[in-house]
């Protein structure tokens, strides 16, 4: 059962841009994270934020949360085809880890 | 690279086999997962061991038997599997299996295919 769901699905943007991706999460949490997970490989952990945090940063990635609106958005600024992956968000509920359905960003050249 | 490694890459198997699919994590992580995920689907809870003890089990049908011999093994026992059991199986781990669990260190998984 998904716990967070994310939008985009998709999303293409021209390399150098920003790339936004919000998901939004139905049940109370104690934190929310946001996974990245190249084609066919496992998922890497971006970033961890707690239910008593509003802002965090790590580098390139800019995560909000707002859990009076039950949701988070993941900014990626200055985009590079590095970056071009499908990105999770996570909620934890009752000791498991529950992935939204993800967003599949691609950065054009 | 990562810290937990899942063997084998590649796996094929008819519906009459058995065999295993393992994880191993040298990071003296408590808490171990198993998680299915179909293209272009978000992984998929199937069992978290918490302490060497499963404490989690998401109604994963019996042909699925996990094992967890000791802190850093984690073994999925595959039986009588079915076509539509063919997908991406990822190991995970953490550094304990409470309710505020943290980041989940990820293996590459284990691509199964079904015939």
């Amino acid at each position: 059962s998904q716990q967070g769901e994310e939008d985009p699905q998709a999303l293409s943007i021209q390399e150098g841009e920003n790339a936004t991706m919000n998901c939004s999460y139905k049940t109370s949490i104690n934190n929310l994270q946001w996974y990245r997970q190249n084609s066919g490989r496992g998922l890497v952990h971006l970033i961890l934020i707690r239910s008593n945090e509003r802002e965090k940063h790590s580098g390139r990635l800019r995560v909000t949360l707002d859990t009076s609106k039950k949701s988070s958005s993941l900014l990626i600024t200055a985009s590079r085809a590095a970056d071009t992956a499908s990105y999770f968000c996570a909620t934890d509920r009752d000791d498991k880890i529950i992935f939204g359905k993800g967003t599949r960003l691609h950065i054009l050249p | 690279d990562t810290e937990v490694t899942q063997t084998p890459k590649h796996l094929v198997m008819g519906m009459t086999n058995k065999k295993s699919l393992k994880c191993e994590q040298h990071m003296g992580h408590r808490a171990m997962y198993w998680y299915k995920q179909k293209a272009k689907k978000p992984p998929e809870l199937m069992f978290v061991y918490s302490y060497e003890k499963l404490s989690i089990n998401e109604s994963v049908p019996s042909r699925f038997s996990p094992e967890c011999p000791n802190s850093s093994l984690l073994n999925l026992h595959l039986h009588a599997l079915q076509p539509e059991d063919s997908a991406l199986y990822l190991c995970a781990s953490s550094r304990d299996g409470t309710a505020d669990t943290g980041e989940l260190f990820f293996g590459e998984g284990s691509r199964l295919t079904v015939l």
